[in-house]
């Protein structure tokens, strides 16, 4: 079946300084995965950080970056300048283009706390 | 716009009692989802909806869980016969049918087994 890795506990960071979270996947479908970025900040419920459909593609979205690599198999997600409200669990997932609504399919999530 | 809304908040009970869960998506979304979150790992499909059929049920443990969805609406999650296992927090989202589209999820339903 489907799988997402993602780096795994807690990722403390300093403010302004560059993040990475790293997240590789393996999909089932003969086509290609969509992929997402959610994020659960404190006291909220999760929601869509970006989202990419198309391989070779870039998603952004509140100074995030990640790209579709095919090839890698990867969905990395990445800020040049944390803030302390950056502060959350991010999760990786994918769906399969062939699936009759959105199923997605979880990393394990990635704490990531910013100080000041 | 309402948001995504679940009840209880949180539920504690003993192993073999029953409980149930209640979703209302947002207005209009077509698709409905239930999601599994065990402590410290990411959301697990459960089943999910188009309407009130079940698109995809494999992940329900059938012999203790059920779901419905009768009027293509609101939905209600049950476990007849709870296991310490099944501790975690239980997460609905609802979306509307295109192309990867986007799921917004309520906040949650926290339960634990003793």
């Amino acid at each position: 079946g489907d799988s997402v890795t993602q780096t795994e506990g807690q990722v403390t960071v300093s403010e302004s300084k560059s993040l990475i979270i790293n997240c590789t996947y393996s999909a089932t479908s003969i086509g290609y995965p969509n992929l997402f970025w959610y994020v659960r900040y404190p006291g909220e419920g999760l929601q869509l950080l970006l989202k990419v459909i198309t391989a070779g593609q870039k998603g952004s979205s509140r100074g995030f970056e990640a790209t579709y690599n095919k090839e890698a198999t990867s969905f990395h997600l990445q800020k040049a300048s944390v803030q302390e409200s950056d502060s959350a669990v991010y999760y990786c997932a994918l769906s399969e283009t062939n699936s009759a609504g959105n199923k997605l399919t979880f990393g394990i999530g990635t704490r990531v706390l910013v100080r000041p | 716009e309402a948001g995504v809304t679940q009840s209880p908040r949180y539920a504690v009970l003993q192993e073999g009692q029953a409980v149930s869960f209640w979703c209302d998506p947002i207005s209009g979304h077509d698709t409905l989802y239930w999601y599994q979150q065990p402590r410290d790992q990411g959301p697990q499909l459960l089943v999910y909806f188009r309407d009130e059929a079940v698109i995809d049920n494999s992940q329900l443990p059938s012999d203790r869980f059920s779901a419905v969805r009768p009027k293509g609406t609101n939905s209600t999650l049950k476990i007849q016969s709870a296991k310490q296992g099944d501790t975690a927090t239980y997460l609905c989202a609802s979306s509307n049918r295109g192309r990867a589209e986007t799921l917004y999820f309520g906040s949650g339903t926290r339960l634990t087994v003793l």
